[in-house]
């Protein structure tokens, strides 16, 4: 099993650009979470998911878009971006909510 | 806001037991105890997590006071490899796709 995969590692952006960071997990999880994480702070949520077709507002959900639309996949969408949004995104599965939550390596994103 | 209060940071000797402490007096009945740990960046790993009852894996043993209010990670034979920034964490109710709280953590610094 590969776990929890995102893609790209890295991207520059300019102000204004749009991107799309793709989390997947083989594992059959059920919940997904994309989560950013600023210097010297703990991670914060974005946006999450409880299963195939649903998604739902964490703590900082402005400028950002999710969809799940596979089971395995979870986008997280930048409709334009901001220097504000420059930050290390993570995401994250669980099969059940009592479960323990699994990481992917995170996406280390910087708009100019 | 995060539920949990953690010491900034802390060091321990190479070899030695690493106990880190983390405070939660308002933690409801149904709320789990979580165990994290960043190294360098890195998307956080599970470490340990419980309930009531003291637990013990082969990373790491987690003890709860009886009234549940506070718990000790204990890491029995620190490495320099345990290096990173721990969170306590609490699971949130169900209903709200028992997303994590992260709090700023407990840097823990291991020395030979």
């Amino acid at each position: 099993n590969a776990g929890v995969t995102q893609t790209p590692k890295f991207r520059v952006l300019k102000t204004g650009q749009s991107m799309t960071l793709l989390c997947a997990q083989d594992m059959n999880h059920e919940y997904m979470y994309w989560y950013r994480q600023d210097p010297g702070m703990g991670l914060r949520l974005i946006h999450y998911s409880v299963g195939e077709g649903t998604t739902a507002k964490g703590e900082v959900p402005d400028g950002y878009n999710v969809s799940r639309l596979k089971k395995q996949n979870f986008l997280l969408g930048l409709e334009s971006a901001a220097p504000s949004q420059t930050s290390v995104y993570f995401c994250a599965s669980r099969w059940r909510v009592e479960d323990t939550q699994y990481f992917g390596p995170g996406t280390r994103l910087t708009v100019l | 806001d995060a539920k949990t209060t953690q010491p900034p940071s802390m060091d321990c000797a190479e070899g030695r037991a690493a106990n880190l402490p983390c405070n939660h007096s308002t933690i409801s009945g149904n709320e789990y105890v979580y165990w994290y740990r960043q190294i360098h960046s890195q998307g956080p790993q599970y470490i340990i997590h419980g309930l009531k009852n003291n637990e013990t894996n082969e990373m790491a043993s987690l003890i709860i006071t009886e009234d549940r209010k506070s718990s000790t990670l204990i890491l029995p034979h620190a490495t320099l490899r345990d290096t990173a920034v721990y969170y306590c964490i609490l699971t949130v109710s169900l209903y709200q796709g028992g997303k994590l709280i992260f709090g700023q953590g407990t840097e823990l610094s291991v020395k030979p």
